[in-house]
């Protein structure tokens, strides 16, 4: 099956710097690479996702690229702000029959320093 | 509030007692799915409805763990003989089926279960 894996699994920058987190996968199927923000005691919350027929999205201050040949694919926060702090889990899937459920990385816990 | 809703959001019990949770997806979802997420961790599979289908199960998914989606619209997760190990956060999913393989996932507040 998928393996995904996360790094880093802390993360602490100076509000106004870039983020970025990375995560390998296993199966080169996974076409489907959502990131889920996940505040404390809160449901994870989907925030971007990217299919495997780009290699980058962007909305606005938040963009992923995806290296299928490589198989990674990275969250890219810009111009980082104290309500951005939250664990962001990178998941994958194929959608294929038998494997329609996302695989999810141990996740990163994001701190924004004021 | 029409997104996915989750019952109860706490659940103590006793070790060797049953326990049974409920989520509703978003109306007209017809994909719903289980995971387990413990501290520390990211969220893991446990299994897929689609409809009142169910067409994937994980390893993870003991013989003491069964779901149900009778109507295609909510879905129960019952753990029978409950142990410590089952101690975690289940987390309900739903998504619609637009025809691509893969459609956002938009997940409930979870069902936090704590055996004593």
């Amino acid at each position: 099956g998928e393996n995904v894996e996360q790094h880093p699994s802390t993360l602490s920058v100076q509000e106004g710097d870039s983020a970025v987190i990375k995560c390998t996968y296993s199966d080169s199927a996974s076409n489907y690479f959502p990131w889920y923000k996940q505040e404390l005691g809160k449901r994870p919350q989907l925030i971007i996702d990217i299919r495997s027929n780009v290699g980058e999205k962007k909305d606005q201050r938040i963009a992923v690229t995806l290296n299928k040949t490589a198989k990674h694919f990275s969250l890219h926060i810009t111009e980082t702000q104290p309500e951005d702090s939250a664990v962001y889990f990178c998941a994958a899937s194929s959608g294929l029959v038998g494997a329609n459920n996302l695989f999810f990385g141990t996740g990163t816990r994001l701190t924004v320093i004021p | 509030d029409t997104g996915v809703s989750q019952n109860p959001r706490h659940k103590i019990t006793k070790r060797g007692q049953n326990v049974t949770f409920r989520c509703d997806p978003i109306s007209e979802h017809n994909r719903l799915y289980w995971y387990r997420q413990t501290l520390g961790q990211g969220p893991e599979f446990l299994t897929y409805f689609q409809n009142e289908a169910q067409l994937e199960k994980s390893r993870l998914l003991s013989d003491r763990f069964s779901a149900e989606r009778p109507k295609g619209s909510f879905s129960t997760l019952e753990i029978q003989r409950t142990e410590q190990g089952d101690s975690a956060m289940y987390l309900c999913a739903s998504s619609p089926h637009t025809g691509a393989p893969n459609a956002e996932a938009f997940f409930g507040q979870g069902t936090r279960l704590t055996v004593v």
